[in-house]
């Protein structure tokens, strides 16, 4: 089946610097990828949308200049958390799908981002 | 706006059958799914439904739509503690857009 890989697992950083995750579809083509946060024990907050070669789509509240997406190949796209503080340690997970599908999104394994 | 609810905890014994209940607001809801998180991992498709069906059963797994309710359950037959974990339902009303989550069930499962 349809495999999303993201890394890293898990990274810790200090406050003011910057951290790439990437996520990676492994078997098929990922025409949408969307961002997510996730507190403890709580839902997932979708940050951003981003199809193939557009610039992402940014929910309400989510700065785009502090959470950088790319999406510039159809099996790659990268979250960068620019300028990281404290309050951004978080758990942010990407969702793959395939347009022509529809149904069904893959999800990576999420990345454990702790900033101190 | 859309809104997905989702009572907050489940226990049961194992070998019982488990029923995770969800509500959704949006009546143009096309796509429902049911996912599940095991701690520290991503979230794994467990079963999806369109909204033209009533039922889906995949083997242990049953999903009972009730589109004019706008209630969605998920049924898991013979409970194990492996099945502990973080069961999330989600909707989307067209193919291509991010989902709606619920805060999430978590379902515990003692022996």
């Amino acid at each position: 089946g349809a495999v999303v890989s993201q890394h890293p697992s898990w990274v810790i950083c200090k406050s003011g610097t910057s951290v790439k995750i990437e996520c990676r579809s492994l078997d098929f083509q990922a025409t949408t990828m969307f961002w997510y946060r996730q507190f403890p024990k709580q839902s997932l907050m979708l940050m951003a949308t981003s199809n193939e070669g557009s610039k992402a789509t940014y929910e309400q509240g989510v700065e785009k200049d502090k959470f950088l997406i790319n999406h510039a190949s159809l099996t790659l796209s990268t979250l960068t958390v620019t300028s990281a503080h404290p309050e951004d340690s978080s758990f942010y997970i990407c969702s793959a799908g395939d347009r022509a599908r529809g149904y069904g999104y893959t999800f990576g394994s999420g990345t454990r981002l702790t900033v101190v | 706006g859309e809104d997905v609810e989702q009572s907050l905890f489940l226990s049961v014994r194992e070998g019982d059958s488990s029923v995770i209940n969800c509500t959704y607001t949006d009546s143009s809801s096309t796509y429902l799914y049911w996912y599940k998180q095991e701690p520290g991992a991503g979230l794994q498709l467990l079963t999806y439904i369109f909204s033209n069906m009533d039922m889906k059963q995949d083997q242990r797994l049953t999903v009972l739509l009730n589109k004019k309710d706008k209630h969605l359950s998920l049924r898991i037959a013979d409970t194990q503690t492996g099945d502990s974990a973080i069961y999330f339902c989600a909707e989307s009303n067209q193919a291509g857009t991010a989902l709606i989550f619920g805060k999430g069930t978590t379902l515990s499962v003692s022996s």
